[in-house]
């Protein structure tokens, strides 16, 4: 089955420096990545994603790439700020199956 | 629109009692799911229901787990007995369902706080 993995566990960046998350997975069938963030005491929200057709993707200081060929995609988010502070997760989802998701990484944005 | 409601909000509970927790998702979400979050960990799905069917549930320990979802609406999961390992955020979700990754998006509630003591 799929496996996603998520590198780094934690991360810790000046504000308004950029942060960059990273994911690999397993499965070449997947073709759909979310990235979602959780705030303390809150479920996931989806914040962007991307369809295996597309390399690149954003949305205003969000952007995720997607490499098929090495089957890593990545999170970038610039000029942080400190309501970017939350733990971030990846997800992959192969056609026809259930989302699996990467075990997170803990984003704290220093003022 | 409104989100997906989860109640309770945390749950206290001594090893071998039993639990429920209830989910209402978004209007006109066809799919439902439930995940099991433990502490550092990403969401791990326990069962997904489309309308008030089970579609895969091979992660639930169907020795202590159950869930049902009556009238494709609302759903409850329940854990009986309880054990420490079950500490964990229960996670309800939804989703519209339908194939094609323009029905993939989901939608988390905030999540049930377990601790078995």
């Amino acid at each position: 089955g799929e496996n996603v993995e998520q590198h780094p566990s934690t991360l810790s960046v000046q504000e308004g420096d950029s942060a960059v998350i990273k994911c690999t997975y397993s499965d070449s069938a997947s073709n759909y990545f979310p990235w979602y963030k959780q705030e303390l005491g809150k479920g996931p929200q989806l914040i962007i994603d991307i369809r295996s057709n597309v390399g690149e993707k954003k949305d205003q200081r969000i952007a995720v790439t997607l490499n098929k060929t090495a089957k890593h995609f990545s999170l970038h988010i610039t000029e942080t700020q400190p309501e970017d502070s939350a733990v971030y997760f990846c997800a992959a989802r192969p056609y026809g199956q259930n989302f699996v998701f990467g075990p997170g990484t803990r984003l704290s944005v220093l003022p | 629109e409104a989100g997906v409601a989860q109640s309770p909000r945390y749950k206290i509970i001594e090893k071998r009692q039993s639990v429920a927790f209830w989910c209402n998702p978004i209007s006109g979400h066809a799919t439902l799911y439930w995940y099991q979050q433990i502490l550092g960990q990403g969401p791990k799905l326990l069962i997904q229901f489309q309308n008030n069917g089970v579609v895969d549930d091979s992660q639930l320990p169907k020795d202590r787990f159950s869930a049902e979802r009556l009238k494709g609406v609302d759903s409850t999961l329940k854990i009986q007995p309880a054990k420490l390992e079950d500490s964990a955020v229960y996670l309800c979700a939804s989703s519209l369902g339908g194939i094609g990754p323009a029905n993939y998006g989901y939608t988390f509630g905030s999540g049930t706080r377990l601790t078995v003591v």
